[in-house]
């Protein structure tokens, strides 16, 4: 079974904190994936990568920043925490089989930052 | 561009009775489409994916779906519901993103309640 695994289930932290989300899956896939889910809003895609060292910017990427040094690990940062950052976050893995075709994502259990 | 519209945010049906989620699609070449469900404080699941090999797609739990090209729909359906399918459920549509990857757009979420 793929496992995807988060550093933290629930955070706080205050305005102006530098936050570190981690994530680590064990199924050795290329590409990773940050997303926020917010009520009413679904899930939006923060930040991907699909090599180590390589990242693209998503959907919402304002405010965030990624690292990949290694290909099992895949950090989220926030340089400075802000109220309107208060959200759930959850990573995802999928393997990476060209372009043509599209590879389910696996998700891990989700981070719920507060930010006061 | 890729998108899906679930056309409820909630759902409401007594135990042992059909389930129907509805979610439409937009997409400018033959999309992959994918129902997950998310439980109260759990990751995301994949329930099933369609990747047009066949119209009907099976998946887990009993859940089932079917892609209408000509109606742009892909609906979640269920025949009988049980207590445990309340959950949240997205339809999400792939699309390409940057290296080659693709990147899964979701829908809003219906949030599905099962009454004894």
């Amino acid at each position: 079974d793929v496992k995807v695994t988060q550093s933290s289930r629930y955070l706080v932290k205050r305005t102006g904190e530098k936050v570190f989300l981690e994530c680590v899956q064990d199924m050795d896939h290329e590409n990773m994936f940050w997303y926020r889910q917010d009520p009413g809003l679904g899930l939006r895609l923060i930040y991907f990568s699909y090599d180590v060292k390589m990242k693209e910017k998503g959907d919402i990427p304002e405010g965030y920043s990624v690292s990949r040094e290694k290909k099992e690990r895949f950090s989220l940062i926030l340089e400075s925490a802000s109220t309107n950052q208060t959200s759930m976050y959850l990573c995802a893995s999928s393997l990476w089989r060209g372009q043509a075709r599209t590879d389910t994502q696996y998700f891990g259990p989700g981070t719920r930052l507060t930010v006061l | 561009a890729q998108s899906v519209t679930q056309l409820d945010s909630h759902v409401s049906v007594s135990e042992g009775t059909p389930v129907l989620l509805r979610c439409n699609y937009s997409s400018s070449y033959s999309p992959s489409l994918f129902w997950y469900v998310q439980h109260p404080n759990k990751g995301l699941q994949l329930l099933l994916k369609y990747t047009s090999a066949a119209t009907l797609v099976k998946g887990i739990n009993g859940f089932e779906a079917e892609f209408k090209k000509s109606e742009t729909s892909f609906h979640l359906t269920k025949p009988s519901a049980h207590m445990s399918d309340a959950a949240e459920y997205f339809c999400v549509v792939s699309t390409l993103a940057g290296g080659a990857t693709n990147k899964l757009i979701f829908g809003t979420g219906t949030l599905l309640a099962v009454q004894p």
